[in-house]
């Protein structure tokens, strides 16, 4: 069982850059089994994946914020993390951190998730 | 951007059978991409609910049932119940994107 919590600010102004940082724990094989996603839900509205990192560092990113979004992993500290840049009121949602388990294709354990709310 | 089509809302008695379908194409569900099933109840984070278009986690009643067919997949849940009312959502990959997607997702209500 895989626990994620993330941490980061929950107000950021309009064209700055949003940082936020998953830290992962629990009983799990290894860090390095698993691709690390983020996932947003803006208020009232549907899931958004936004992208993940593998161990090794190689990332996948969701087309429609690709040129805005980088994601990092620190595997000595069993934590990975999302920049969003140029961030507009439309980034404001509920920012999720999860699991996948290598090999496969869904999200298996989710952080309890963190609402970012951009200021204009 | 949903690229996978639910309907807004669906809706039953308790102990009736609804299902939820989730439409997509040939670039997601029709290439043979894998539809999870993810349920979110009110104010909490989505927990996955069936993986693999009909497998069940440990842990989730096998009232929730998972299907697929050419582009569409389908959720029923059997014997509904108070505790089923949330929110439901679909997911997959497509390839013309190179990402995941996610339904647009459905709003279980008991009555």
């Amino acid at each position: 069982q895989v626990q994620l919590q993330e941490s980061g600010p929950g107000l950021v102004q309009s064209s700055e850059t949003l940082s936020l940082t998953c830290t992962v724990s629990g009983d799990f094989v290894s860090f390095t089994n698993y691709y690390w996603n983020w996932i947003r839900q803006p208020p009232g509205k549907g899931l958004e994946w936004i992208g993940y990192i593998f161990y090794n560092g190689g990332t996948n990113y969701n087309p429609s914020v690709k040129s805005r979004v980088t994601i990092s992993i620190d595997t000595s500290k069993n934590q990975f993390s999302l920049n969003l840049t140029s961030l507009t009121t439309a980034d404001t949602a509920v920012y999720f951190c999860a699991s996948t388990y290598s090999g496969f294709e869904y999200f298996q354990d989710w952080s309890q998730g963190t609402l970012v709310t951009v200021s204009s | 951007q949903s690229v996978l089509t639910q309907p807004p809302s669906v809706s039953g008695a308790p102990g009736q059978r609804v299902t939820i379908s989730c439409t997509g194409s040939r670039s997601n569900i029709g290439a043979a991409y894998d539809v999870h099933w993810y349920q979110q109840l009110p104010g909490t984070a989505p927990t996955l609910l069936i993986y693999g278009n009909g497998n069940r986690p440990s842990g989730v009643p096998d009232r929730f049932s998972g299907s697929k067919s050419g582009t569409s997949a389908s959720l029923a849940i059997t014997g509904l119940q108070a505790e089923d009312e949330a929110d439901y959502y679909c997911q997959s990959y497509d390839s013309s994107l190179s990402s995941y997607v996610f339904g647009t997702g459905t709003k279980v209500t008991v009555l």
